[in-house]
């Protein structure tokens, strides 16, 4: 079992208030993702990590932001979060190279009332 | 732009039976393949993967089976359980992951 974390698990807040998702792992993995799905439907990429003090944004435009300043940590925030916000975030991370395995996090679910 | 996709969103399947989900790709480019598992409420969780250069791949109660020609890619269950439901998702590698829509798999008792 993979050893990534995700705080909260679910959220329920505002309009217009700053909120931060936290996700770490513990095995030593260079590259991080973010990703957004909706229930029962694909995932989509909106950012993604290869390393610390490298982020790149992902297939799907979204409004948060993220930062890598620890390799074992990659978290997402959202400045000011609305109701379009609502969804589940996904969080994963992969060794790099050639072995693009990913591992994922329990997820967020988000709630923007 | 080129996508990956299930050709059903849902499977029904009786316990001990064998279930198939199916996966077509389009991008021919593609050389690595996963399918993850995510159950209700949970992360997707890695089944198993192919390269291109490999047309079988067996895992436990687990195949899955690459065809090139057509672009298919297939998981085989065997003796399905009821723990096996959830959702089944195929991704290919073009670098980065790309993810197909998925199938949900129930299993009756």
């Amino acid at each position: 079992e993979a050893d990534i974390y995700q705080t909260p698990r679910y959220l329920v807040i505002g309009t217009g208030k700053k909120i931060t998702l936290e996700c770490s792992q513990t095995m030593g993995h260079d590259k991080m993702y973010w990703y957004q799905q909706d229930p029962g439907m694909e995932l989509h990429l909106i950012h993604y990590s290869y390393g610390v003090n490298s982020t790149e944004k992902g297939d799907l435009s979204s409004e948060s932001t993220v930062s890598r300043i620890r390799t074992e940590h990659f978290p997402l925030t959202l400045e000011s979060a609305r109701p379009s916000h609502t969804s589940q975030y996904l969080c994963a991370s992969s060794v790099g190279g050639a072995e693009e395995t990913q591992y994922f996090g329990p997820g967020t679910r988000l709630l923007v009332l | 732009g080129e996508s990956v996709g299930l050709h059903l969103p849902t499977l029904s399947v009786q316990e001990g039976d064998n279930s198939i989900i199916n996966c077509a790709y389009s991008n021919s480019a593609s050389d690595y393949f996963i399918w993850y598992k995510q159950e209700s409420g949970k992360g997707p969780q890695f089944i198993i993967d192919i390269r291109s250069n490999m047309d079988k791949r067996q895992g436990q109660r687990v195949t899955v089976l690459l065809n090139k020609t057509v672009k298919h890619l297939s998981l085989q269950i065997a003796a399905t359980q009821p723990g096996d439901s959830a959702v089944y998702f195929c991704a290919e590698t073009r670098p980065k992951l790309v993810f197909g829509k998925g199938t949900k798999l129930t299993v009756n008792p």
